[in-house]
């Protein structure tokens, strides 16, 4: 299967601890997206990254949050000092950029974060 | 806002057609309308998308109104499968705004 993969697909852990999530998108697209959603809501945007280049951070990404792509392949979201209110599943998606075409976002299964 | 607005849910017995509603009523001349639909514990994935004109492909219709404050994705004939949380979206910016979307239930 080449389509995004996420891993873990399933996190449960403490308040306070450290946790990080890995997103590995298809192979030839350079444009990488995190988005978080809750129960019943849409995803929120979090960040995207053209190849390793972070170009946009939401607001909802506080200080305890970051996300790297250092080679413009696979990418991580590190969460510090949970929270519960981190609790959600937390999605990546990615996307070709070719220009003068749509440009459709393929998104992986998701990762969901428990926080007890 | 950039979000758009429609409605919490909707049922439709299978084989029939089905019409999602969306507002959109703070489009900009440019933006792009997306609708993107998510199966029980899958990530979205995209159904179609319109600037002006109407739109067709193997999944489904989009019905643009001529003043772009409003849209309607078309399901010819629902099945099963299509249940789901249809979401019309803008791209603002450089990204995508999800509202909560349509629960859309099938019935057998």
């Amino acid at each position: 299967d080449t389509g995004v993969s996420q891993d873990p697909r399933h996190k449960i852990t403490k308040r306070g601890q450290n946790v990080t999530f890995r997103c590995d998108p298809i192979s030839e697209h350079n444009r990488l997206y995190w988005y978080r959603q809750t129960l019943g809501q849409g995803p929120e945007f979090l960040t995207y990254f053209q190849n390793e280049a972070q170009l946009e951070k939401s607001r909802l990404l506080s200080d305890r949050f970051s996300a790297e792509r250092p080679k413009g392949s696979f990418s991580t979201l590190e969460i510090q000092r949970t929270e519960q209110g981190d609790s959600a599943m937390y999605l990546c998606a990615s996307s070709p950029t070719v220009s003068g075409v749509y440009n459709e976002q393929f998104f992986g299964p998701g990762t969901r974060l428990t926080v007890l | 806002d950039a979000k758009t607005t429609q409605p919490n849910s909707m049922e439709s017995n299978e084989e029939e057609p089905v019409h999602l509603p969306c507002n959109h009523s703070t489009i900009s001349g440019t933006d792009y309308i997306h609708w993107y639909r998510q199966l029980p514990s899958q990530g979205p994935e995209y159904v179609i998308h319109g600037l002006t004109s109407n739109v067709n492909n193997r999944m489904a219709s989009l019905a643009i109104a001529e003043d772009r404050k409003s849209s309607t994705l078309i399901l010819h004939r629902a099945t099963l499968r299509d249940a789901a949380v249809y979401y019309c979206i803008r791209f603002y910016g450089q990204n995508f705004v999800f509202g909560p979307g349509t629960r859309l239930s099938v019935l057998p």
